[in-house]
């Protein structure tokens, strides 16, 4: 069953920063949040994970409410080969990544 | 790149039949996972091996099984292929177990066509 929910698409201009939201108030306190990506078909690839601080890499950032009933996973400057499928995911009882439908994300130029 | 490896990228093959589907993962990662996506749904969990022991079954079929080899490549054996199979099979690798199993690295996948 999947803990967390995602808006199904959302539409972001070239240039802008793109912010994806996930809703994710079942989880635990010592549940990570994982956002990956899937570009048309091709292996998903890992953005980023976090607990309770926000977090930053080359690629994204990741804010997390004090609450940590939600987050969102922002792309500074979106770009077209940013339009994608984002999965925002925990884990099950099992340790396996649980997989929603994910937020399509497209860029306009 | 991911650095995870998968052969071949596209299988054609008729119903009934068995394919094997093979999997190198990083350098250095223990854990390898298979994953099936049907056409346009979610990515469907299937198996995953930790340094060539089975640690966890997702939505595997009977007829599917895997196994990781010494070498920590895997294979994920399809046998009595029927129509509903063809789909996209990704490998996926991460460095152990506890933390550092939501951080997995996807090969590029098989597209696999039952006709």
């Amino acid at each position: 069953d999947a803990k967390t929910t995602q808006p199904p698409s959302m539409d972001c201009a070239e240039g802008r920063a793109a912010n994806l939201p996930c809703n994710h108030s079942t989880i635990s306190g010592n549940e990570y949040v994982y956002w990956y990506r899937q570009i048309h078909s091709q292996g998903p690839q890992y953005i980023i994970h976090g607990l309770k601080n926000n977090e930053t890499n080359e690629m994204a950032s990741l804010i997390i409410t004090e609450d940590r009933k939600s987050s969102t996973l922002i792309l500074p400057h979106a770009t077209l080969r940013d339009t994608a499928v984002y999965y925002c995911i925990s884990m099950d009882s099992n340790y396996q990544l649980i997989w929603g439908a994910g937020t399509k994300l497209i860029i306009k130029p | 790149d991911s650095g995870v490896t998968q052969t071949p990228k596209h299988l054609i093959t008729a119903t009934g039949q068995r394919v094997t589907l093979r999997c190198s993962p990083r350098s250095g990662d223990l854990s390898v996972y298979w994953y099936q996506q049907s056409l346009d749904q979610g990515l469907q969990f299937l198996i995953q091996y930790y340094n060539g022991e089975e640690r966890a079954k997702g939505n595997i079929l009977e007829r599917f099984s895997a196994q990781q080899f010494p070498d920590l490549h895997s294979e994920l054996n399809l046998s009595s292929l029927e129509l509903g199979d063809s789909a996209l099979y990704f490998c996926a690798s991460s460095v152990g177990l506890a933390g550092g199993r939501g951080e997995q690295y996807f090969g590029p996948g098989t597209r696999l066509t039952v006709t």
